[in-house]
């Protein structure tokens, strides 16, 4: 089947730090990748879905400038949390779409926690 | 605006059988998904249905029912592993998944 990365598995940092968190794709190329935030005992929230080569497109509520997303080529995707802060330690998740059309199953990564001090 | 419903937490006994219902109002339909997701870690796929009817895979069977809005999971011989959250999520018409909050499912001896 096929198969997400996730670099780092778990991260802790300093307020006011940024995180680079990697998302790749490792036996097959992925057009769209979407990164999702879970908060402990919450479902999954969708906070960006990003396309190779194109801008990522945001979900509302979540502010573009502090959550920089790269996709730069069809296996990878970069997540930067730019000037974290305690409130942004979370489960950050990526996942990728095999597929067109109809069918759009998505296969995830195992998730990256961070953890702000 | 959209919607998934589903309960927040079951219990069931090992060895038993539990159903977890999803009910759905979102913008357009393109299938809906379950996932299975343990405590610290990403959700697996799990089924697929979009057409009405039961779908079934070893002990897991997923149903759907368009007209209703309205999706279950039915998990047959329960065993201690099987303890997790179990997330309903729907295709819709952007092929945008829309998630359910999950169903915290426990698994008692």
């Amino acid at each position: 089947g096929a198969v997400v990365s996730q670099h780092p598995s778990w991260v802790i940092c300093k307020s006011g730090t940024s995180v680079k968190i990697e998302c790749r794709s490792l036996d097959f190329q992925a057009t769209t990748m979407f990164w999702y935030r879970q908060f402990p005992k919450q479902s999954l929230m969708l906070m960006a879905t990003s396309n190779e080569g194109s801008k990522a497109t945001y979900e509302q509520g979540v502010e573009k400038d502090k959550f920089l997303i790269n996709h730069a080529s069809l296996t990878l995707s970069t997540l930067t949390v730019t000037s974290a802060h305690p409130e942004d330690s979370s489960f950050y998740i990526c996942s990728a779409r095999v597929g067109e059309g109809d069918y759009n199953e998505q296969f995830f990564g195992p998730g990256t926690r961070l953890t702000v001090l | 605006g959209q919607n998934i419903d589903q309960p927040t937490e079951m219990t069931a006994t090992e060895g038993a059988i539990v159903q977890i219902n999803c009910t759905y109002q979102t913008s357009g339909f393109n299938g809906l998904f379950w996932y299975q997701q343990h405590a610290g870690e990403a959700p697996t796929f799990l089924s697929y249905n979009v057409l009405d009817g039961l779908e079934e895979k070893g002990r897991f069977s997923s149903f759907l029912s368009r007209s209703k809005g309205y999706s279950y999971l039915l998990l047959k011989e329960l065993q201690m592993k099987d303890s997790a959250s179990y997330l309903c999520a729907v295709l819709d018409s952007n092929y945008q998944l829309i998630w359910g909050a999950g169903t915290k499912l426990i698994i008692k001896p």
